[in-house]
């Protein structure tokens, strides 16, 4: 049973920084690629960032770009967000989720978290 | 980057109704979408892939079509359970953007 769980969220003040983890289970973590994808409270799904399986490739939406870090220890099955500078647009549940298929993103992601709510006020 | 819009974005139906949503792309992505369910409080559910092929697990009255830019998925007969908000996602390059949402709500 495929599982991912993440944390680290919660309240932040804009301009600091916060990581987010998600711990999976239940796969071969290091053969699937992983994605982040947040959820700004009463709104759609946004595309946040993605790691290929063995952590070389990454790619960011331009939201994000150049503030966050996604990363990965395939030996502790774990996927990662580093959030810095953070923005009020930033506030919403972040979800980590799986791809579908080992190696490639092409049939979209079959597996995700709970979510962690992350909420940057003063 | 690709755009992708969605119609409607809400639509009230009754039980045993057949749905349609469209998801269009501002240029063409072959094959390359997923459809998506999600309910309030929940994580997104994967109803479809590379447009049409149907992930496991799920009821065979989804289904999904189209190829290029316009996609459609459709709800056969709309089950109790099918009230939820569906996200189109294009996967045909970074990043990988989603639509805007239908929302589909009992008449």
């Amino acid at each position: 049973q495929v599982q991912l769980v993440e944390s680290g969220g919660g309240v932040v003040q804009p301009g600091r920084s916060l990581r987010l983890s998600c711990v999976a289970s239940g796969f071969r973590f290091s053969s699937f690629g992983m994605h982040w994808v947040r959820q700004a409270p009463g709104k759609g799904l946004e595309w946040v960032a993605v790691i290929s399986y063995d952590g070389r490739s990454k790619y960011y939406a331009d939201s994000v770009k150049g503030r966050f870090t996604i990363s990965r220890d395939n030996s502790k099955n774990t996927l990662y967000l580093q959030m810095s500078s953070l923005r009020g647009e930033d506030t919403a549940v972040y979800y980590c989720a799986k791809d579908a298929d080992p190696y490639i993103a092409v049939s979209g992601t079959d597996s995700w978290g709970q979510g962690t709510l992350v909420t940057v006020s003063s | 980057d690709i755009q992708l819009t969605q119609s409607p974005s809400f639509l009230s139906a009754s039980v045993g109704d057949r749905v349609t949503i469209t998801c269009r792309a501002s240029q063409g992505i072959s094959s390359y979408l997923a459809w998506f369910q999600q309910k309030p409080g929940k994580a997104p559910k994967l109803l479809i892939y590379a447009a049409s092929t149907l992930q496991s697990g799920v009821p065979s009255r989804f289904s999904g079509s189209g190829s290029g830019t316009e996609f459609t998925l459709t709800i056969s007969s709309l089950q109790p359970e099918d009230f939820a908000t569906y996200f189109c996602q294009q996967l045909n390059g970074y990043p990988f953007i989603f639509g805007p949402g239908t929302k589909v709500e009992i008449k």
